[in-house]
């Protein structure tokens, strides 16, 4: 089945240590993003790529790092900078072009600090 | 920078209503607007998308309007279910700039249902 799978989906981090959190999908979408998700905050843009090679900073990269070498990877790193790292992530993907583009969200990672 | 808000922020109905849920953004300049439902826990699994230039789309009791000029959409469930309890979210994408590629959310609906 086509999708995107994020793991883990639970991940326990002491403080100053650096995580990874992986995104995998098999749709052949151009486009990637990272999202943070905190109770009452909404939705909050990490990090985003629209090809491979190449990725934006979003609202809130500071402690975050990315790659995109291939299509169907987009790995995030949270780093040891990120002071508040505790939160829902969610990754997403979506076709290229101006009139498609419908998004899809993996099922989440959930990283608690220690 | 577009900002999107969605109101009300909670909703508590018997099954069996008709509800509207609303969605506002700022800057009319944009591509499409996608509906998103989130159970707690998980990911955001997408209910409709509208292109810029249509003004609704439907699946099965779901409707969803666009009103481009006034910065407006609604969510429409019809005959709502238990079921359709979770939180609905919002997006937009722009049409222009350097935020070409983003999308920008709104904070959500936290839909209840109760039977």
């Amino acid at each position: 089945d086509g999708g995107i799978t994020q793991s883990p989906k639970y991940l326990f981090r002491k403080e100053g240590q650096n995580v990874t959190l992986s995104c995998e999908q098999n749709l052949n979408h151009d486009a990637m993003y990272w999202y943070r998700q905190d109770p009452g905050q909404g939705l909050r843009l990490i990090y985003y790529s629209q090809i491979v090679n190449d990725f934006q900073k979003g609202d809130i990269a500071e402690g975050y790092s990315v790659s995109r070498e291939k299509k169907e990877s987009f790995p995030l790193t949270v780093t040891s900078a990120q002071k508040n790292p505790t939160a829902f992530y969610l990754c997403a993907s979506r076709t290229k072009g101006p009139h498609t583009g419908e998004l899809f969200f993996g099922e989440g990672s959930r990283l608690t600090v220690l | 920078k577009q900002e999107v808000t969605q109101i009300p922020a909670a909703l508590s109905v018997p099954e069996g209503e008709n509800l509207v849920l609303n969605c506002s953004f700022t800057d009319s300049a944009i591509y499409n607007l996608q509906w998103f439902r989130q159970d707690p826990g998980k990911g955001l699994t997408s209910l409709l998308l509208i292109q810029s230039s249509q003004r609704e789309q439907t699946s099965g009791r779901l409707n969803a309007s666009l009103d481009k000029s006034s910065g407006r959409s609604t969510l429409y469930i019809a005959a709502s279910q238990p079921g359709d309890s979770a939180t609905y979210l919002c997006a937009v994408r722009p049409d222009r700039g350097s935020t070409l590629g983003r999308l920008y959310f709104g904070r959500g609906t936290q839909l209840t249902v109760w039977p």
